[in-house]
Protein backbone atom coordinates (compact mmCIF):
# COMPACT_ATOMS: atom_id res chain seq x y z
CA UNK A 1 0.00 0.00 0.00
CA UNK A 2 1.50 3.77 -0.78
CA UNK A 3 1.81 5.73 1.82
CA UNK A 4 1.11 9.32 1.67
CA UNK A 5 3.08 11.46 -0.73
CA UNK A 6 4.40 14.79 -0.80
CA UNK A 7 6.20 17.45 -2.73
CA UNK A 8 8.47 19.08 -2.93
CA UNK A 9 10.37 17.30 -0.27
CA UNK A 10 12.71 20.85 0.32
CA UNK A 11 11.87 24.47 -0.77
CA UNK A 12 13.95 27.38 -0.20
CA UNK A 13 12.85 30.96 -1.08
CA UNK A 14 12.63 34.75 0.68
CA UNK A 15 10.86 36.26 2.79
CA UNK A 16 7.71 37.74 1.02
CA UNK A 17 7.47 35.11 -1.62
CA UNK A 18 4.63 33.20 -1.83
CA UNK A 19 5.18 28.85 -1.94
CA UNK A 20 3.32 25.83 -2.37
CA UNK A 21 3.09 22.16 -0.89
CA UNK A 22 1.11 19.34 -2.13
CA UNK A 23 -0.43 16.44 -1.08
CA UNK A 24 -1.76 12.77 -1.66
CA UNK A 25 -2.96 11.12 0.91
CA UNK A 26 -2.76 7.26 1.41
CA UNK A 27 -5.82 5.53 -0.81
CA UNK A 28 -9.11 5.79 1.24
CA UNK A 29 -8.30 7.79 3.81
CA UNK A 30 -10.60 10.59 3.87
CA UNK A 31 -9.11 12.56 6.59
CA UNK A 32 -6.55 14.30 5.65
CA UNK A 33 -4.33 16.80 7.39
CA UNK A 34 -1.78 19.59 7.82
CA UNK A 35 1.21 20.16 10.37
CA UNK A 36 3.64 22.24 11.02
CA UNK A 37 6.66 21.35 12.79
CA UNK A 38 9.34 23.58 13.65
CA UNK A 39 12.62 21.92 15.05
CA UNK A 40 12.61 20.75 18.38
CA UNK A 41 8.46 20.65 18.80
CA UNK A 42 6.10 18.09 17.98
CA UNK A 43 4.08 18.53 14.82
CA UNK A 44 1.43 21.59 15.39
CA UNK A 45 -2.00 20.85 13.25
CA UNK A 46 -2.84 23.79 10.86
CA UNK A 47 -5.73 22.43 9.27
CA UNK A 48 -8.11 18.78 8.89
CA UNK A 49 -10.45 18.21 6.08
CA UNK A 50 -12.30 15.45 5.93
CA UNK A 51 -13.75 14.51 2.36
CA UNK A 52 -13.36 18.09 0.70
CA UNK A 53 -14.44 19.91 3.85
CA UNK A 54 -12.70 21.78 6.41
CA UNK A 55 -13.21 20.39 9.77
CA UNK A 56 -10.66 22.59 12.06
CA UNK A 57 -8.79 25.45 10.72
CA UNK A 58 -8.39 27.47 13.81
CA UNK A 59 -4.80 27.59 13.90
CA UNK A 60 -4.26 28.40 10.59
CA UNK A 61 -3.03 31.68 10.01
CA UNK A 62 -5.28 32.77 7.60
CA UNK A 63 -3.56 36.28 7.01
CA UNK A 64 -1.19 34.28 4.90
CA UNK A 65 -1.56 30.77 4.97
CA UNK A 66 -4.51 28.60 2.90
CA UNK A 67 -5.36 25.53 2.03
CA UNK A 68 -7.95 23.74 -0.50
CA UNK A 69 -8.87 19.73 -0.98
CA UNK A 70 -10.92 20.67 -4.01
CA UNK A 71 -12.08 16.89 -5.03
CA UNK A 72 -11.49 15.17 -1.39
CA UNK A 73 -8.30 13.27 -2.18
CA UNK A 74 -5.46 15.91 -2.83
CA UNK A 75 -4.25 18.94 -1.23
CA UNK A 76 -2.52 22.06 -1.51
CA UNK A 77 -0.81 24.33 1.01
CA UNK A 78 -0.19 27.76 0.45
CA UNK A 79 1.79 30.51 2.08
CA UNK A 80 1.84 34.12 0.62
CA UNK A 81 3.74 35.88 1.96
CA UNK A 82 6.19 34.25 3.82
CA UNK A 83 8.24 35.33 6.88
CA UNK A 84 11.04 34.16 8.62
CA UNK A 85 9.39 32.21 11.00
CA UNK A 86 7.71 30.13 8.80
CA UNK A 87 10.55 28.11 8.40
CA UNK A 88 10.09 24.48 9.48
CA UNK A 89 9.06 20.95 8.06
CA UNK A 90 5.35 20.75 6.93
CA UNK A 91 3.73 17.41 7.08
CA UNK A 92 0.84 16.08 5.87
CA UNK A 93 -0.92 13.27 7.08
CA UNK A 94 -4.28 11.08 6.72
CA UNK A 95 -6.07 8.73 8.56
CA UNK A 96 -9.60 6.58 7.84
CA UNK A 97 -12.55 8.99 9.05
CA UNK A 98 -11.95 9.48 12.97
CA UNK A 99 -14.33 8.46 15.93
CA UNK A 100 -13.73 7.96 19.70
CA UNK A 101 -13.58 3.57 19.62
CA UNK A 102 -10.82 4.28 16.63
CA UNK A 103 -9.58 5.17 13.20
CA UNK A 104 -7.73 7.83 14.93
CA UNK A 105 -4.26 6.59 13.62
CA UNK A 106 -2.93 9.21 11.39
CA UNK A 107 0.12 7.88 9.18
CA UNK A 108 2.68 11.03 7.82
CA UNK A 109 4.34 11.66 4.19
CA UNK A 110 7.90 12.44 4.47
CA UNK A 111 7.81 16.13 4.59
CA UNK A 112 8.63 19.25 3.02
CA UNK A 113 11.20 20.93 4.81
CA UNK A 114 11.25 25.04 4.01
CA UNK A 115 13.81 27.65 4.56
CA UNK A 116 12.47 30.89 4.14
CA UNK A 117 15.61 33.61 3.89
CA UNK B 1 -5.27 24.83 27.66
CA UNK B 2 -4.29 21.12 25.76
CA UNK B 3 -0.96 19.90 26.72
CA UNK B 4 1.16 16.80 26.46
CA UNK B 5 3.66 17.13 28.59
CA UNK B 6 7.11 14.53 28.12
CA UNK B 7 10.57 15.29 29.52
CA UNK B 8 12.85 15.88 26.49
CA UNK B 9 15.96 13.99 27.55
CA UNK B 10 18.25 12.91 25.88
CA UNK B 11 17.35 9.58 27.38
CA UNK B 12 20.57 7.12 27.47
CA UNK B 13 20.61 3.66 27.97
CA UNK B 14 22.92 0.73 27.32
CA UNK B 15 21.98 -1.78 24.63
CA UNK B 16 19.61 -4.68 25.89
CA UNK B 17 18.62 -2.71 28.58
CA UNK B 18 14.72 -1.38 29.06
CA UNK B 19 13.82 2.10 27.85
CA UNK B 20 11.04 3.79 29.43
CA UNK B 21 9.45 6.95 27.94
CA UNK B 22 7.00 9.16 29.75
CA UNK B 23 4.22 11.51 28.95
CA UNK B 24 1.61 13.37 31.03
CA UNK B 25 -1.59 15.03 29.07
CA UNK B 26 -3.59 17.61 31.02
CA UNK B 27 -7.34 16.57 29.90
CA UNK B 28 -8.85 13.92 31.27
CA UNK B 29 -11.52 13.09 28.91
CA UNK B 30 -9.28 12.36 26.07
CA UNK B 31 -9.63 8.81 24.95
CA UNK B 32 -6.94 8.56 22.33
CA UNK B 33 -3.26 7.81 23.00
CA UNK B 34 -0.30 7.12 20.58
CA UNK B 35 3.56 6.48 20.28
CA UNK B 36 5.72 7.77 17.44
CA UNK B 37 9.22 7.66 16.53
CA UNK B 38 10.98 10.18 14.37
CA UNK B 39 14.80 9.51 13.45
CA UNK B 40 16.17 12.82 12.58
CA UNK B 41 15.44 14.35 9.62
CA UNK B 42 12.71 11.88 8.72
CA UNK B 43 8.75 11.91 9.46
CA UNK B 44 6.78 10.29 12.27
CA UNK B 45 6.33 6.86 11.95
CA UNK B 46 3.51 5.59 14.14
CA UNK B 47 4.58 2.49 16.51
CA UNK B 48 1.65 2.09 19.06
CA UNK B 49 -1.55 3.32 19.56
CA UNK B 50 -3.61 2.74 23.07
CA UNK B 51 -7.42 3.54 23.84
CA UNK B 52 -7.89 1.27 27.36
CA UNK B 53 -6.46 1.64 30.82
CA UNK B 54 -3.90 -0.69 31.19
CA UNK B 55 -0.96 -2.13 28.51
CA UNK B 56 -0.75 -3.09 25.34
CA UNK B 57 2.26 -5.02 23.71
CA UNK B 58 3.62 -5.09 20.22
CA UNK B 59 6.72 -6.94 20.00
CA UNK B 60 9.69 -5.26 21.79
CA UNK B 61 6.92 -2.11 22.49
CA UNK B 62 4.78 -1.98 25.26
CA UNK B 63 2.52 1.06 25.78
CA UNK B 64 0.76 1.90 29.40
CA UNK B 65 -2.29 4.08 29.68
CA UNK B 66 -3.35 5.28 32.97
CA UNK B 67 -6.19 7.68 32.60
CA UNK B 68 -6.59 8.29 36.24
CA UNK B 69 -2.97 9.72 36.39
CA UNK B 70 -3.78 10.92 33.07
CA UNK B 71 -0.11 9.13 32.35
CA UNK B 72 0.62 7.54 29.33
CA UNK B 73 4.21 5.53 28.71
CA UNK B 74 6.37 3.44 26.48
CA UNK B 75 8.70 0.71 27.93
CA UNK B 76 11.07 -0.67 24.90
CA UNK B 77 12.67 -4.25 25.68
CA UNK B 78 15.99 -5.15 24.30
CA UNK B 79 16.56 -1.58 23.02
CA UNK B 80 18.77 -1.65 20.42
CA UNK B 81 20.97 1.53 18.37
CA UNK B 82 18.11 1.38 15.86
CA UNK B 83 15.51 2.64 18.35
CA UNK B 84 17.52 6.06 18.95
CA UNK B 85 15.13 8.60 18.05
CA UNK B 86 13.13 10.84 19.04
CA UNK B 87 9.76 9.88 20.49
CA UNK B 88 6.42 11.79 20.52
CA UNK B 89 3.17 11.08 22.70
CA UNK B 90 0.34 12.33 21.18
CA UNK B 91 -3.32 12.57 22.51
CA UNK B 92 -6.12 13.17 21.05
CA UNK B 93 -8.58 16.17 22.36
CA UNK B 94 -12.11 16.59 21.42
CA UNK B 95 -14.35 14.05 20.90
CA UNK B 96 -14.43 11.82 17.71
CA UNK B 97 -13.41 14.65 15.46
CA UNK B 98 -11.38 15.95 17.80
CA UNK B 99 -7.17 16.33 16.77
CA UNK B 100 -3.90 15.33 18.05
CA UNK B 101 -2.02 17.49 20.40
CA UNK B 102 2.01 16.13 20.15
CA UNK B 103 4.67 16.56 23.15
CA UNK B 104 7.64 17.84 22.04
CA UNK B 105 9.54 14.44 22.04
CA UNK B 106 11.95 12.33 23.93
CA UNK B 107 15.53 11.80 22.30
CA UNK B 108 16.32 8.52 23.23
CA UNK B 109 20.01 7.08 22.70
CA UNK B 110 20.85 3.49 23.00
CA UNK B 111 24.56 2.99 23.14
CA UNK B 112 26.13 0.08 21.79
Amino acid sequence: EAGVAQSPRYKIIEKRQSVAFWCNPISGHATLYWYQQILGQGPKLLIQFQNNGVVDDSQLPKDRFSAERLKGVDSTLKIQPAKLEDSAVYLCASSLVPSRAGNNEQFFGPGTRLTVL
Amino acid sequence: QKEVEQNSGPLSVPEGAIASLNCTYSDRVSQSFFWYRQYSGKSPELIMSIYSNGDKEDGRFTAQLNKASQYVSLLIRDSQPSDSATYLCAVKYGGSQGNLIFGKGTKLSVKP
